[in-house]
């Protein structure tokens, strides 16, 4: 079963527009981290974000904020007042230890944001 | 500056060889992981690696193998039972096994074509 769930494959906006990215995953564990990546076209991931399981506050970073929902194990991403630069590859993802007691992460598929000027 | 090495950016294979991917870092972390990256299927797990001498298959281990002799390095090997090699191929370490506590580090990646 897929761990993570990024349900919106492409989004195209126009420069300027807010973009929000869902993120639904699935856990057994109670201890848990979720995070955010950025891939533009270079191929390497940019770390954007961790958050664990016990810190349910919001987050802002200048134009990035994240939701975190543990009621609806959903942990969104919003780019506002988005720019050309923001165009690349999003992934969420979701470490967790399970049966192995080894932290893993497992990926999302993706969405593929693209901001036209 | 610390991080994470791979070499070759770009790797070309013929069809039956098998090839290795390398993997280094210099960040003293304990833990270290392969992951391919196919188009609209995200980041899947090969194989990772918690201590020296020590490693687990992840979610798409066949067809490949690896070693982990020293901490500083994971080498991944794409062997010929790979049927389906080409694919962009991402390494990456953490600083210990009980936790991201500090999130992951990731290399800039392979791109493996069979050729």
């Amino acid at each position: 079963a897929q761990k993570v769930t990024q349900a919106q494959t492409e989004i195209s906006v126009v420069e300027k527009e807010d973009v929000t990215l869902d993120c639904v995953y699935e856990t057994r564990d109670t201890t848990y981290y979720l995070f955010w990546y950025k891939q533009p076209p270079s191929g390497e991931l940019v770390f954007l974000i961790r958050r664990n399981s016990f810190d349910e506050q919001n987050e802002i970073s200048g134009r990035y904020s994240w939701n975190f929902q543990k009621s609806t194990s959903s942990f969104n991403f919003t780019i506002t007042a988005s720019q050309v630069v923001d165009s690349a590859v999003y992934f969420c993802a979701l470490s967790e230890a399970g049966l192995s007691n080894d932290y893993k992460l497992s990926f999302g598929a993706g969405t593929t944001v693209t901001v036209r000027a | 500056d610390g991080g994470i090495t791979q070499s070759p950016k770009y790797l070309f294979r013929k069809e039956g060889q098998n090839v290795t991917l390398s993997c280094e870092q210099n960040l003293n972390h304990d833990a270290m992981y392969w992951y391919r990256q196919d188009p609209g299927q995200g980041l899947r797990l090969i194989y990772y690696s918690q201590i020296v001498n020590d490693f687990q298959k992840g979610d798409i281990a066949e067809g490949y193998s690896v070693s982990r002799e020293k901490k500083e390095s994971f080498p991944l090997t794409v062997t010929s039972a790979q049927k389906n090699p080409t694919a962009f191929y991402l390494c990456a370490s953490s600083i210990a096994r009980t936790g991201p506590i500090r999130g992951y580090t990731f290399g800039s990646g392979t791109r493996l074509t069979v050729v």
